[in-house]
């Protein structure tokens, strides 16, 4: 099945660090959401984009769709320890109604 | 707080038994999705309803079957269980026309 590559695997940064990820796809995408997920709960949606180059801001989260639709990133500024989490990048297929979810980046952040 | 409820939050059975993990979807919301998580193979979609019919089906086991009920309400069965089968299964919603999911707090599924 379709794959998404997400980068990095795993991020251990200082508060305040301002953090970046990113994910990548052999297909084009129609959309691209990103989820945060606390252990033990359901993921959380972040941010939606719907087009290519749309760059979308939900407080210290940026988000963009990559102009190729192979790829999206997401920023978070200044970061805080309840930023601690793992981050999903789910993409939607242009060949069918299934969502496709990357692997996950695991973020630490050190007081 | 989603708005998307499952039930029951734990479940723990054994090889070979058959358990039905229920969903309620987010108030209005038409489309019902379920996934699998399990440590080694992340998240990965089950099956999608809309309105009461199947919509898509993603890398569901044939032992595995869904329905969406005229309330809306899903709910995912799970038959003659494997250890393998342990993992967190969980439900999410969207309204029409729009990609956005909403996921409710999953169930864990614990097969001995």
């Amino acid at each position: 099945g379709q794959q998404l590559n997400q980068s990095p695997q795993s991020m251990f940064i200082q508060e305040g660090e301002d953090v970046s990820m990113n994910c990548t796809s052999s297909s084009i995408f129609n959309t691209w959401l990103w989820y945060k997920q606390d252990p033990g709960e359901g993921p959380v949606l972040l941010i939606a984009l719907y087009k290519a180059g749309e760059l979308t801001s939900n407080g210290r989260l940026t988000a963009q769709f990559g102009i190729t639709r192979k790829d999206s990133f997401l920023n978070i500024s200044a970061s805080i320890p309840s930023d601690v989490g793992i981050y999903f990048c789910a993409g939607l297929s242009n060949t069918g109604n299934q969502f496709y979810f990357g692997t996950g980046t695991s973020l630490t952040v050190i007081p | 707080d989603s708005g998307v409820t499952q039930t029951p939050k734990h479940l723990i059975t054994a090889t070979g038994q058959r358990v039905t993990l229920r969903c309620s979807p987010r108030s209005g919301d038409l489309s019902v999705y379920w996934y699998q998580q399990s440590l080694d193979q992340g998240l990965q979609f089950l099956i999608q309803y809309y309105n009461g019919e199947e919509r898509a089906k993603g890398n569901i086991l044939e032992r595995f079957s869904a329905q969406q009920f005229p309330d809306l309400h899903s709910e995912l069965n799970l038959s003659s269980l494997e250890l393998g089968d342990s993992a967190l299964y969980f439900c999410a919603s969207s309204v029409a026309g729009k990609n956005e999911q909403f996921f409710g707090p999953g169930t864990r599924l614990t097969v001995l």
